[in-house]
């Protein structure tokens, strides 16, 4: 079974500094691993994945994500915060294996930009 | 391309009413989903649609059904409506991809349901 953990629920950053988001995983398989942004009252859009060739993957908006399998880790990134990166972010796994390429969530990190 | 609809909105339903979510893709993906979205829980699927005529379960459906009327229409049914069912749902689609592929998903914007 797949499951995908985000350690931090809420994240507060100034503007212009570092951005860091935290994601743990668990497969049984190779995974496929995915960043999703959901502004206030949105739908959720991709800002990156990864599928099993570079392990760092660049992203929309400056983002990227580091895959790191001895660590089962997948953390977001960016060098410079935003006002306009204020949204929730999930971390986001499928399994390759499961034959049903549904996706499994995480709970969500809420990411404040203080002006 | 208006990329994945979904209809209403916005909606309120006494408990015990019935109604169904609409969802639409313009974007010829074989594969169509149904998501509801709760508080600190992310996105958990409803039912999914791997390709035209085809639906499974998903990781909740109980209290839901599902109808793929065609490769561009995917509705989500709700035939006694409870207070549980209180979310934002979302419909998603992609691209069939093989064994051993998964494809992006794309997503609606969401409707937001409240059951009182």
């Amino acid at each position: 079974a797949q499951s995908v953990t985000q350690l931090d629920s809420h994240v507060s950053v100034s503007e212009g500094t570092p951005v860091l988001l935290r994601c743990n995983y668990s497969s049984s398989y190779s995974p496929s691993l995915f960043w999703y942004v959901q502004h206030p009252n949105k739908g959720l859009q991709l800002l990156l994945k990864y599928t099993s060739a570079a392990t760092l993957v660049k992203g929309i908006n400056g983002f990227e994500a580091e895959f790191k399998k001895s660590e089962t880790s997948f953390h977001l990134t960016k060098p410079s915060a935003h006002m306009s990166d204020a949204a929730e972010y999930f971390c986001v796994v499928s399994d390759q294996n499961t034959g049903r390429r549904a996706l499994t969530f995480g709970s969500g990190t809420r990411l404040q930009v203080q002006p | 391309n208006a990329g994945v609809t979904q209809t209403p909105k916005f909606q309120v339903l006494k408990t015990g009413q019935s109604m169904t979510l609409q969802c639409a893709q313009d974007m010829n993906h074989n594969s169509m989903y149904w998501y509801r979205q709760d508080p600190g829980m992310g996105l958990r699927l409803i039912y999914y649609s791997a390709s035209e005529g085809t639906t499974d379960k998903g990781e909740v459906p109980n209290g839901y059904n599902v109808s793929r009327l065609n490769k561009r229409e995917f509705s989500l049914r709700l035939e006694s409506a409870a207070p549980s069912q209180t979310s934002v749902y979302f419909c998603a689609s992609s691209h069939k991809g093989d064994q051993g592929s998964i494809k992006t998903q794309y997503f609606g914007p969401g409707t937001r349901l409240l059951v009182l």
